[in-house]
C-alpha cells in the first residue's frame, strides 16, 4: 500500500531554519508531483508548495516564497521543506501530498508534522 | 488568487440525514475541484477529485457536482464516521487554495 512517512516534530525560535522530510514507499515516487500544506492550530488548510517529479517546476504560496524551499531526491524516494527564517505565524502541522500521476489532484497524505516557532 | 467559499461553516445533523456542503469559487475553475475529509488529530483524507469522482474506497454515499464556480458535496445517509470536517480545494491555478471548512455534528 503507498505512503508518506514525515520526520518527527520541530521546535524552532523565530528566525531559525529547519528541514523536513516525507518519505515515499510503494509506489513510483518519481513520477508523482507532490505538495506540502500545512495547517495551523484550529485552523483550516493552506497551500504552501508544489514541485513536479522531476523537479522542473516548483511553485510557493506567497506567503513563504523566498523563505521555503521545496525540493525532492528521487533517488532516495524523499520530499523536503526546507524553512528558514521562520516566523511564529509558520507555527502549524505540515503535511506532505502526493498528486495522483494522471491529474493535479492530492490523493494521498502524510501524516502530519508539528512544527513549533517559538522563543 | 481564486478564492474558495464554503457555506455552512458548520452544520448539524442527524444519523441517515442527507447533508449538502456548498463551496463557491472566485474564478471559473472547470472541474478541478477536490473535497477532503478531516477528522481530529488526523490527516487529511481525499474523498472526490474533477469534481464528482470518488477516490478508491469512499462509499458511494458521497457525491459531488457543479461546474465553473459552483459545487456541492453531499453524503446520503449519514453515518457516524461522517462526523468530521470537510474542506474544498480548487487545483487548476497556483497558488492551490482551500476553502474554510465546514464541520460537520452530530445533532
Amino acid at each position: 500500500e503507498a505512503q508518506l512517512v514525515q520526520s518527527g516534530e520541530n521546535l524552532v525560535q523565530p528566525g531559525g531554519s529547519l528541514r523536513l522530510s516525507c518519505g515515499g514507499s510503494a509506489f513510483f515516487f518519481s513520477q508523482y508531483n507532490m505538495n506540502w500544506v500545512r495547517q495551523a492550530p484550529g485552523r483550516g488548510l493552506e497551500w504552501v508548495a508544489y514541485i513536479s517529479g522531476g523537479s522542473t517546476v516548483i511553485h510557493y504560496a506567497e506567503s513563504v516564497e523566498g523563505r521555503f524551499t521545496i525540493s525532492r531526491d528521487n533517488g532516495k524516494k524523499v520530499l523536503y521543506l526546507r524553512l528558514n527564517n521562520v516566523r511564529v505565524e509558520d507555527t502549524a502541522i505540515y503535511y506532505c501530498a502526493r498528486e495522483n500521476d494522471k491529474g493535479f489532484w492530492i490523493d494521498l497524505w502524510g501524516q502530519g508534522t508539528l512544527v513549533t516557532v517559538s522563543s | 488568487d481564486t478564492q474558495m467559499t464554503q457555506s455552512p461553516s458548520s452544520l448539524s445533523a442527524s444519523v441517515g440525514d442527507r447533508v449538502t456542503i456548498t463551496c463557491r469559487a472566485s474564478h471559473d475553475i472547470a472541474n478541478d475541484l477536490a473535497w477532503f475529509q478531516q477528522k481530529p488529530g488526523k490527516a487529511p483524507k481525499s474523498l472526490i477529485y474533477a469534481t464528482s469522482y470518488l477516490q478508491i474506497g469512499v462509499p458511494s454515499r458521497f457525491s459531488g457536482s457543479g461546474s465553473g464556480t459552483d459545487f456541492t458535496l453531499t453524503i446520503s445517509g449519514l453515518q457516524p464516521e461522517d462526523f468530521a470536517t470537510y474542506y474544498c480545494q480548487q487545483y487548476k491555478t497556483y497558488p492551490y487554495t482551500f476553502g474554510q471548512g465546514t464541520r460537520l455534528e452530530i445533532k
